[in-house]
């Protein structure tokens, strides 16, 4: 059974935390995403990796980065944390071997900042 | 506007009802179209995938895919109330690994 899994479920932090992230998959994917999920604005992605120690902005990444040192992990920071940060976090990942290839997803992180 | 485009409803029908979900796309290199659930406070789970044009039957869904209109659609047969969550569609083209998304569906299937 593949597998996607993120740190932590539930998570609390104050503003102006530093916040690490982490997803974790067994399929051995190239590719790994970080989004957002925030009510009627769907899915918006934040950085992806397509490689090791490779990273690509996306739609939204202001006030994050990412890490990708092994090809199993894939974190995401929160610089300084601010309410406005307050939001489901979804990571994925998906494969090379082919374009157009399905994504699988952890079961999200909803972090709240106060 | 956006590139995909999807109703938020949120839906509500009762149990044993026909289902349609859609969703509306301006860019026409697309050709990977995929549907996901997700029930409420966990991660998307792929339901359907078709690759160009046609139709694809899985059970008591239905996922079509209309290239000329750009209007990919999802039919659930005899709704149960376990159908209830949010669809999201999402679809990419021959020369990324990037999905777009659409802003997800809520259903809900009344007993």
């Amino acid at each position: 059974d593949v597998k996607v899994t993120q740190s932590s479920r539930y998570l609390v932090k104050r503003t102006g935390e530093k916040v690490f992230l982490e997803c974790v998959q067994d399929m051995d994917h190239e590719n790994m995403f970080w989004y957002r999920q925030d009510p009627g604005l769907g899915l918006r992605l934040i950085y992806f990796s397509y490689d090791v120690k490779m990273k690509e902005k996306g739609d939204i990444p202001e006030g994050y980065s990412v890490s990708r040192e092994k090809k199993e992990r894939f974190s995401l920071i929160l610089e300084s944390a601010s309410t406005n940060q307050t939001s489901m976090y979804l990571c994925a990942s998906s494969s090379h071997a082919r374009v157009g290839t399905e994504a699988f997803f952890g079961q999200g992180t909803r972090l709240t900042v106060v | 506007q956006k590139e995909v485009e999807q109703d938020p409803g949120p839906l509500s029908v009762p149990e044993g009802a026909i289902v349609s979900l859609n969703c509306t796309y301006s860019n026409s290199a697309f050709q990977y179209f995929m549907w996901y659930r997700q029930y409420s406070r966990k991660g998307p789970e792929l339901l359907m995938y078709t690759y160009s044009s046609g139709n694809k039957e899985d059970g008591r869904f239905t996922a079509q895919v209309d290239k000329s209109s750009k209007y990919i659609s999802l039919f659930i047969r005899d709704s149960q109330p376990s159908d209830s969550a949010t669809y999201l569609c999402a679809m990419s083209g021959d020369s990324n690994y990037q999905l777009i998304w659409g802003a997800g569906t809520k259903l809900i299937i009344k007993p």
